[in-house]
């Protein structure tokens, strides 16, 4: 079964700061590790999908490494605007099918 | 791009009814659609794998003759419930996936809210 951690389930941030957490996968039969944004009633929205070991991609503020060898992933918000408000999820992507494995995701919440 | 959208949002009905929900990608061709369910502060769980004219692919624990799946089109699946019961409350969403390369992005629709009474 796979296992897909993210910590910490929750988070507040104050506006202006930066913040991190964390994504963990097993390691083995890897293919991609994916990383949405998802505001309440709204759909998710794909960030970054990941493939490579030492992989680092960066959207405006957002930025996320991967480590495959050691199966985690870091996703990074540089100065926090309270529209950084959401859930982020991150999924494991499995060697040879189509299917994601997600975690259960960190609520961020931005304080103005 | 890349929107797709669910229908209905938001749906209350009485036990012993049957209850469908259609996932549509609205600006390109999903050979490939997820149904997903979510349990209150659980993951997204993988029901099953839709693909345009075939049968769909149940995950083990999911039962094919309780939720329905049909990929008719290119830009439409639809989920059908049926003979829904209280423990079939939960949030359903839908995902689709353009052809191409494996292990890209899949979109998501914005879910349904299904309230069995």
């Amino acid at each position: 079964i796979l296992n897909v951690e993210q910590s910490p389930q929750s988070l507040h941030v104050q506006e202006g700061d930066s913040t991190n957490f964390t994504c963990s996968f097993p390691s083995s039969n890897f293919y991609a590790l994916h990383w949405y944004r998802w505001e309440t009633a709204k759909s998710p929205e794909a960030l970054f999908v990941m493939t490579l070991n030492g992989d680092e991609k960066k959207k405006g503020r957002i930025s996320a490494t991967l480590n495959t060898k050691e199966g985690y992933s870091y996703l990074y918000i540089k100065g926090s605007q309270p529209e950084d408000s959401a859930t982020y999820l991150c999924a494991h992507h499995n060697f040879g099918n189509e299917k994601l494995t997600f975690g259960t995701g960190t609520r961020l919440t931005i304080i103005p | 791009g890349a929107v797709v959208s669910q229908h209905p949002s938001r749906v209350i009905c009485k036990s012993g009814t049957s209850v469908k929900i259609e996932c549509r990608s609205l600006d390109f061709q999903a050979t490939t659609m997820f149904w997903y369910r979510q349990f209150p502060k659980k993951s997204l769980m993988l029901m099953a794998t839709s693909n345009e004219g075939s049968k769909a692919t149940y995950e083990q624990g999911v039962e094919k003759d309780k939720f329905l799946i049909n990929h008719a089109s290119l830009t439409l699946s639809t989920l059908t419930v049926t003979s829904a019961h209280p423990e079939d409350s939960s949030f359903y969403i839908c995902s689709a996936k353009p052809p191409g390369l494996a292990g890209g992005t899949q979109y998501f629709g914005p879910g349904t809210r299904l309230l069995v009474l």
